[in-house]
């Protein structure tokens, strides 16, 4: 894998369901992997910030795994809420200084 | 604390004129970073600067420069300037040293190329 890559590229759930996106990314010389939450008119959040193999970081309802021996992360949304709606971005980089290289993002819609 | 700013909002330049993009950092924040957004594809690495220094560059033509100042603000320009161009320019800055490892964004200036 050469580039970031996410999906679904969107997603509509009802308020209470739970969802999960997946970021890969490239393997080698991996540094670290990073997610962002970006609401429309706004900034992107950082969300999480992942560098070992194995590393789970949670949030409230959000949570993260890393496997950087396979290239691949997963974001949960446990329980959606309507103020989820976003898009969440992944990005990698290879070096604590280097620049991000993002996926294009998943578009998530949470109704209520 | 505040948080990186951009100016201005929304832009709007005529196909070959210059535009001037500008970032403050967050205090303390001594490396400074661009991004393209075009329409449908996702963030794409423009500049980086730190300590007043051009470290990278992503895949962009020279038309796309800039500088960094030494209160560690930043500036990006874009000359002869193409309907392509048309983009959210995003801004983000990072504390360098120790294990520094996120990227804090600014809210983006949209500019319109006509």
């Amino acid at each position: 894998i050469l580039n970031v890559e996410q999906s679904p590229q969107s997603l509509h759930v009802q308020e209470g369901d739970s969802t999960n996106f997946t970021c890969s990314f490239p393997s080698s010389n991996f540094y670290a992997l990073h997610w962002y939450r970006w609401e429309t008119a706004k900034s992107p959040e950082a969300l999480f910030v992942m560098t070992l193999n194995g590393d789970e970081k949670k949030k409230g309802r959000i949570s993260a795994t890393l496997n950087t021996k396979e290239g691949y992360s997963y974001l949960y949304i446990k329980g959606s809420q309507p103020e989820d709606s976003a898009t969440y971005l992944c990005a990698s980089n290879s070096n604590s200084g280097y620049a991000l290289n993002f996926g294009k993002g998943t578009s998530l819609l949470v109704t209520p | 604390e505040a948080g990186v700013t951009q100016s201005p909002t929304h832009l709007i330049k005529t196909r070959g004129q210059q535009a001037t993009l500008r970032c403050s950092p967050i205090s303390g924040h001594t490396s400074v970073y661009w991004y393209q957004q075009a329409l449908g594809l996702g963030l794409q690495f423009l500049l980086w600067y730190d300590e007043g220094e051009e470290r990278n560059r992503g895949n962009f033509p020279p038309r796309f420069s800039g500088r960094q100042f030494p209160n560690y603000s930043s500036e990006l320009n874009v000359n002869a300037l193409e309907l392509e161009d048309s983009a959210l320019y995003l801004c983000a800055s990072r504390l360098t040293g120790g294990s520094s490892y996120e990227q804090y964004f600014g809210p983006g200036t949209r500019l319109t190329v006509t």
